[in-house]
């Protein structure tokens, strides 16, 4: 079946440095990639997504390229701020009625 | 455009209970999935609807169990509460139509406190 691997953390990062949060999958054909962000209390917002091979998702400074022969969609950050903290979700839609598929979820902290 | 709206936002029930969820959708939307959020356990998929019909199940026990109106608006029903159940219930809309690319934009959650 489909899988979605993320590191859970926590990713603990001091304000200014870049960040890499790592996202590999695995599923047949080409599903759409996304990676979510949740801050505390609050539900999931989509980030960013790319639907096919090398595609760039791009939003508010974070980066991720659809790399369909490493099949992985690392999510990038050149610098982080405090308010960057929260859990980031990395997930696969394979299309075709089939469900969404999410990783573990990664928790960043991100101190001043 | 409204987002995704879920109510209650929170709820306390004791063991035994049963409890009713809401979500309304996006407007335009036609799939909701509904996730149980719990701490080292991520997101676990519990069903989605589509035109008012369950068009995907997981692995969850027949007392978790979900109906979707004909506004596209869902419920799901938890009955015999469970101290385990206690979690953030998500619910996500998305158009729904395989063939096009599609994503799902998420509720804020209904926290679930069972006691």
């Amino acid at each position: 079946g489909n899988s979605v691997t993320q590191m859970e953390g926590p990713v603990t990062l001091s304000e200014e440095a870049f960040l890499t949060i790592n996202c590999t999958y695995t599923a047949t054909g080409y599903p759409s990639l996304f990676w979510y962000v949740q801050y505390p209390g609050e539900g999931l917002q989509l980030l960013l997504k790319a639907t096919k091979a090398d595609d760039k998702g791009s939003n508010k400074g974070f980066e991720a390229t659809y790399r369909k022969e490493t099949t992985s969609f690392h999510l990038e950050k050149g610098s982080v701020q405090v308010s960057d903290s929260a859990v980031y979700f990395c997930a696969l839609d394979p299309g075709g009625y089939q469900k969404v598929t999410f990783g573990i979820g990664t928790k960043l902290q991100v101190i001043p | 455009k409204a987002g995704v709206t879920q109510t209650p936002r929170y709820l306390i029930k004791t063991r035994g209970q049963q409890v009713t969820l809401s979500c309304s959708p996006i407007s335009g939307h036609r799939s909701v999935s509904w996730y149980q959020q719990t701490p080292g356990q991520g997101l676990q998929f519990l069903f989605e609807y589509f035109s008012e019909t369950q068009r995907n199940k997981g692995n969850f026990p027949g007392r978790f169990s979900g109906r979707q109106f004909s506004n596209s608006r869902s419920e799901m029903n938890v009955s015999t509460l469970e101290l385990g159940d206690s979690a953030l219930y998500l619910c996500a809309s998305s158009r729904g139509l395989a063939g096009e690319e599609d994503t799902q934009y998420f509720g804020p959650g209904t926290r679930l406190t069972v006691l």
